[in-house]
């Protein structure tokens, strides 16, 4: 069956250091993933995907996400993390044999220091 | 476009009355999503509508929860009666054919609280 796992409840970085959020995911087709941001009392917003091409993907805001097949990965990262980014960070994925639903991990409360 | 709307934002109501939650999807888009959204479970698919038409309810948790699309441009999501339990932040998201590489966009949510 399909799953998304995010290891870590919580990434603690302080402000100006490089970010890392984790996610695994366990699909039987092509992985087709998602990250998504949610703050505070706001709706889960798209940042960016991965389909097929380059492993290293490009998003809005300075994040990047890097998919690796053999490690089953798609961890996004920032280079420099700002305040504003303190969020819960959502991945998905989805494949032909997912209906085309998106499976989602459970999230990942990002805290960046001053 | 004004992206989906979700109406309540917040809804306090007492165990056994009926609540309504309401979604106007991105105009175009033929796909909306409910999902349920609590500490203890994460966010979960509870039902997802295809042309007006539920294709999937299999999320739905019990029978006091029914969803309905009317039109193109609203859908309701209703629990009757509510209970302590229902209590958690409900999401519309909507999206074009949910192909592979098609992200959903979701409202700003509605935060029900059964007392």
């Amino acid at each position: 069956a399909q799953s998304v796992a995010q290891p870590e409840d919580q990434v603690n970085v302080a402000e100006g250091n490089p970010l890392t959020v984790k996610c695994t995911y366990s699909v039987s087709g092509n992985p087709y993933l998602f990250w998504y941001v949610q703050y505070p009392n706001r709706g889960l917003q798209f940042r960016l995907k991965y389909i097929t091409g380059d492993n290293l993907v490009k998003g809005s805001y300075g994040f990047e996400a890097e998919f690796n097949k053999s490690q089953t990965s798609f961890h996004l990262k920032k280079p420099s993390a700002l305040v504003s980014d303190s969020a819960l960070y959502f991945c998905a994925v989805r494949d032909e044999d997912s209906n085309y639903q998106l499976i989602w991990g459970a999230g990942t409360k990002l805290i960046i220091k001053p | 476009d004004a992206g989906v709307i979700q109406s309540p934002r917040h809804e306090v109501t007492e165990m056994g009355q009926e609540v309504t939650l309401r979604c106007k999807p991105i105009s175009g888009h033929d796909y909306l999503f409910w999902y349920r959204q609590t500490m203890m479970r994460g966010l979960e698919l509870l039902i997802y509508f295809n042309n007006n038409v539920p294709i999937d309810d299999s999320g739905m948790p019990e029978d006091r929860f029914s969803a309905k699309m009317p039109n193109a441009s609203f859908s309701t999501l209703k629990i009757q009666p509510s209970e302590p339990r229902d209590s958690a932040v409900y999401f519309c998201a909507s999206s074009l054919r949910p192909t592979l590489n098609t992200e959903a966009f979701f409202g700003q949510g509605t935060r029900l609280t059964v007392v």
